[in-house]
């Protein structure tokens, strides 16, 4: 399987700070077809997950333009350039090119 | 407005078989595939597998033998059975659109 490796496992951040969270793949995650199914979710405290990003850098539908993706192959990078109360939660990269589709252990971002 | 919901019974005893339902609206089974995701309590997540809009599965192969995810389109219904449960299944499932949205999950305890 696929392994997804997370890091900070917790990030404290000061509101209007910028965050960056690493995940990095123990395999290339290009696809047959040439699109890198990478995925980027946060799960609110008591909340279902919610994704943010696909396609590595693809925002989904009213998610900020604060939040970017970026990355490519193992080496993924997601990144909040003003972080807000609301984006308080765990974060969660996961893979969609590989079965089984995996995700990372995931980063606690709290206020500072 | 794309809505997923999980339904099924809060308490399983052991070695037990598990039936779970996702009902969807705002979106057709036969256009969108559907995955099932696990998170024990305070852990991170587990894909389970998934339902394509053809009708074919895919398994996570570490459940593969105990699990089946079927669907009843007219219904809006994807299920999920998984056999032979164990504590360790303890978690609340979800079910999820793999081109975004994820259900609010249903707690599943298994014990005598």
């Amino acid at each position: 399987d696929v392994v997804m490796t997370q890091t900070p496992v917790s990030l404290s951040v000061a509101i209007g700070q910028p965050a960056s969270i690493s995940c990095k793949s123990s395999q290339s995650l290009v696809g047959t077809s040439g699109k890198t199914y990478l995925n980027w979710l946060l799960q609110r405290p008591g909340q279902s997950p919610k994704r943010l990003i696909y396609l590595v850098s693809k925002l989904d539908s009213g998610i900020p333009d604060r939040f970017s993706g970026s990355g490519s192959e193992t080496d993924f990078t997601l990144k909040i350039s003003r972080v807000e109360a609301d984006d308080l939660g765990v974060y969660y990269c996961l893979q969609g090119t590989h079965f089984p589709y995996t995700f990372g252990a995931g980063t606690k971002l709290e206020l500072k | 407005q794309v809505q997923l919901k999980e339904s099924g019974p809060g308490l399983v005893q052991p070695s037990q078989t598990l039936s779970l339902t996702c009902t969807v609206s705002g979106l057709s089974l036969t256009s969108n595939s559907v995955s099932w995701i696990r998170q024990p309590p305070g852990k991170g997540l587990e894909w389970m597998g998934v339902i394509w809009s053809n009708g074919g599965t895919d398994y996570n192969s570490a459940i593969k033998s105990r699990l089946s995810i079927s669907r009843d389109t007219s219904k809006s219904q994807v299920f999920l059975k998984m056999n032979s449960l164990q504590t360790e299944d303890t978690a609340m499932y979800f079910c999820a659109r793999t081109s975004g949205g994820w259900g609010q999950g249903v707690m599943v305890t298994v014990s005598s």
